[in-house]
């Protein structure tokens, strides 16, 4: 497809449960983030990925959250004995460029709407 | 603590007037700046942007506007239309050195336009 591709839309998870979220980017985009965003907040940047190397998992919130990109291509969010306060939207973003070039725009998937019960 | 604030969490404008966004800022290390739009269901997407060394940057009917001595920027939209009722987030690159691309953003602004 011609955008960057989220699944499922929709996550319904019982608290305890895992999940994984799928993202596939734009082909060719060099680089990959995940974003979290709260009801009523701003995407929080999570992980970032240049290629198949995760360069930068500082927003990650805890051990639960895992994150790859083996081959450079698809990545998958994994969230291990999931909480309440997982809840969230979670947005996948690839970009042609290399991060050293700031003037390359991210584009966003539609997001993946996890609800832990 | 939250870097990029826009304290406005709404805004209702009429049909052909002036759209004016504002976001505040308070980590003088960004050097790039941001506009995505947002409709319900899906993604954040581009609208336009401007660099730190620039005050202002214009594209079409969008034109944002820098302020660094007072950390503020403003995206004007001009005229409104039907179209433009969204979502508008702010976002914020800290300087390369520190990561590029990795975009901290506001809250968001609900815009909508009156007919």
């Amino acid at each position: 497809g011609a955008g960057v591709s989220q699944s499922p839309r929709y996550k319904v998870a019982k608290r305890g449960q895992d999940v994984a979220l799928r993202c596939d980017p734009i082909s060719g985009h060099v680089s990959l983030f995940w974003y979290q965003q709260a009801l009523g907040q701003g995407p929080e940047f999570l992980t970032y990925f240049q290629n198949e190397a995760q360069l930068d998992k500082s927003g990650l919130p805890s051990d639960r959250f895992f994150a790859e990109r083996p081959e450079g291509s698809v990545s998958t969010l994994k969230i291990q004995r999931t909480q309440q306060e997982d809840s969230a939207v979670y947005l996948c973003a690839s970009s042609f460029s290399p991060t050293d070039r700031v003037h390359s725009p991210l584009h966003f998937g539609n997001g993946t709407r996890l609800t832990v019960t | 603590d939250q870097q990029v604030k826009q304290n406005s969490p709404s805004l209702s404008v009429q049909e052909g007037r002036i759209s004016i966004l504002n976001c505040d800022y308070t980590n003088s290390m960004f050097d790039y700046f941001l506009w995505y739009k947002k409709y319900p269901a899906e993604g954040p997407t581009f609208l336009i942007s401007i660099s730190s060394i620039k005050d202002k940057n214009e594209d079409g009917r969008f034109t944002v506007f820098l302020n660094k001595s007072a950390k503020h920027l403003s995206l004007h939209i001009v005229p409104s239309q039907p179209g433009d009722s969204a979502v508008y987030f702010c976002a914020a690159i800290p300087s390369i050195i520190q990561g590029a691309q990795k975009l901290v953003f506001g809250q968001g602004t609900r815009l909508t336009i009156n007919p």
